[in-house]
């Protein structure tokens, strides 16, 4: 089945430079990569997406990157600010019934000061 | 506008107790799911459903079963809790279908539960 690698499992940045959060898949089937948020004590949010037919997405400051012959994608964040620290999880969707999502292990962010 | 809910934030159960974690959805979605979070593990999938009825093992069933009687509530039981449960449950739901899928997942507050 598939199997989500997540790296780094902490990082910390100081605020204002850029953080990178990366991702590898097994499964060459998988067609949608979400990221999502969870910051202390809340639900996870989805925060970016991207789909297998595109190599690059961007959001304002959040920006996913994918590579589909490498299986590979990333999550990019640039001029942090403390509100992004949390942790983010990265996600890969497989068909089994429904379309069903295997998540990395959480990267916790946290921007310093 | 809360639209996954989960009936209880916090859980206290002993062990060997019948525990149920309800789920209910207000979106009409197809499908549900019931993950549990522990640190360093990310988010693993116990069950799923894709339809009333309809059950999918996931990653780690074991010691867990579930119920979709009704299109917006799915149920996880834990048939007699042991301690290695203790965890976070989240519950979440998706829809899947017309031209455009839309896989996003919306997700409840979560369910701390602690087997003692």
């Amino acid at each position: 089945g598939e199997n989500v690698e997540q790296h780094p499992s902490t990082l910390s940045v100081q605020e204002g430079d850029s953080a990178v959060i990366k991702c590898t898949y097994s499964d060459s089937a998988s067609n949608y990569f979400p990221w999502y948020k969870q910051e202390l004590g809340k639900r996870p949010q989805l925060i970016i997406d991207i789909r297998s037919n595109v190599g690059e997405k961007k959001d304002q400051r959040i920006a996913v990157t994918l590579n589909k012959t490498a299986k590979h994608f990333s999550l990019h964040i640039t001029e942090t600010q403390p509100e992004d620290s949390a942790v983010y999880f990265c996600a890969a969707s497989i068909i089994q019934g429904a379309q069903k999502l295997v998540f990395g292990q959480g990267t916790r962010l946290t921007i310093n000061p | 506008d809360v639209k996954v809910t989960q009936s209880s934030r916090y859980l206290v159960k002993r062990t060997g107790e019948k525990v149920f974690l309800e789920c209910v959805q207000d979106m009409d979605h197809e499908n549900m799911f019931w993950y549990r979070q522990d640190p360093g593990l990310g988010l693993r999938l116990i069950y799923f459903s894709y339809d009333v009825k309809m059950k999918e093992k996931g990653d780690i069933p074991e010691g867990y079963s579930v119920s979709r009687e009704k299109k917006e509530r799915f149920s996880l039981i834990l048939e007699s809790a042991s301690t290695n449960q203790t965890s976070m449950y989240l519950c979440a739901s998706s829809s899947f279908g017309g031209g455009t899928a839309n896989y996003g997942y919306t997700f409840g507050s979560g369910t701390r539960l602690t087997v003692v």
